[in-house]
């Protein structure tokens, strides 16, 4: 069995401040590892995922992840946010060619940038 | 990248009745649809997998009889709550993974159906 633990439920934090939405997961296997943004009442769009290759995947709005094996973390970070990155983000995690490629979902984070 | 649609995104019905909604892979093969419920402020829960052509695998808790998945082409599943009651109202989301040859690494998710019931 494999779970996600989103450490944060709620990060404020002012426009122009850096960032990191904290994920950690348990698996005995190797996992796949997204993250996911939901705005107000809206679906999920992928973020970014580490599927193999490189450790720290890159979004083209500005947010990084790096996957850390011997932590099992795939925390998110961004240097500077800005007021439209308010949203809810969930990091999920999955196991290659198991279960239909079954997501496990985290808590998720509700990220508040104030002006 | 791949589009997934959802339709309604919104429905609003009474107590007692049925309600369907569908889950439309729009430019890929879906071989695996899955079917999500999320509670306000909440994380999602998976519901139900379901593979092209074959029962969903429901998950412990979830009511086979109320929540009906049907898969019966490579672009389209539907989830039909029956008997729908007030606590069964939430957000609905739906995902869908590639076969051979496609995105079957990840899901990509629909905008999500916002089921009120009076």
């Amino acid at each position: 069995a494999q779970s996600v633990t989103q450490l944060d439920s709620q990060v404020p934090v002012f426009e122009e401040a850096p960032v990191e939405l904290r994920c950690n997961y348990s698996s005995s296997v190797s996992v796949y590892l997204f993250w996911y943004v939901q705005y107000p009442n809206q679906g999920l769009q992928l973020l970014l995922k580490y599927l193999s290759g490189s450790t720290l995947v890159k979004s083209i709005n500005g947010f990084e992840a790096e996957f850390n094996k011997s932590q099992t973390s795939f925390h998110l970070r961004k240097p500077s946010v800005h007021i439209s990155d308010t949203a809810e983000y969930f990091c999920a995690v999955s196991t290659p060619g198991r279960a239909g490629n079954m997501l496990t979902f985290g808590g998720g984070t509700r990220l508040m940038v104030k002006p | 990248g791949a589009v997934v649609s959802q339709h309604p995104s919104r429905v609003i019905c009474k107590s007692g009745t049925s309600v369907k909604i569908e889950c439309r892979s729009l430019d890929f093969q879906a071989t695996t649809m899955f079917w999500y419920r999320q509670f306000p402020k909440q994380s999602l829960m998976l519901m139900a997998t379901s593979n092209e052509g074959s029962k969903a695998t429901y998950e412990q808790g979830v009511e086979k009889d109320k929540f009906l998945i049907n898969h019966a082409s490579l672009t389209l599943s539907t989830l039909t709550v029956t008997s729908a009651h007030p606590e069964d109202s939430s957000f609905y989301i739906c995902s869908a993974r590639g076969g051979a040859g496609g995105p079957v690494n990840e899901q990509f998710f629909g905008p999500g159906t916002r089921l009120t019931v009076l």
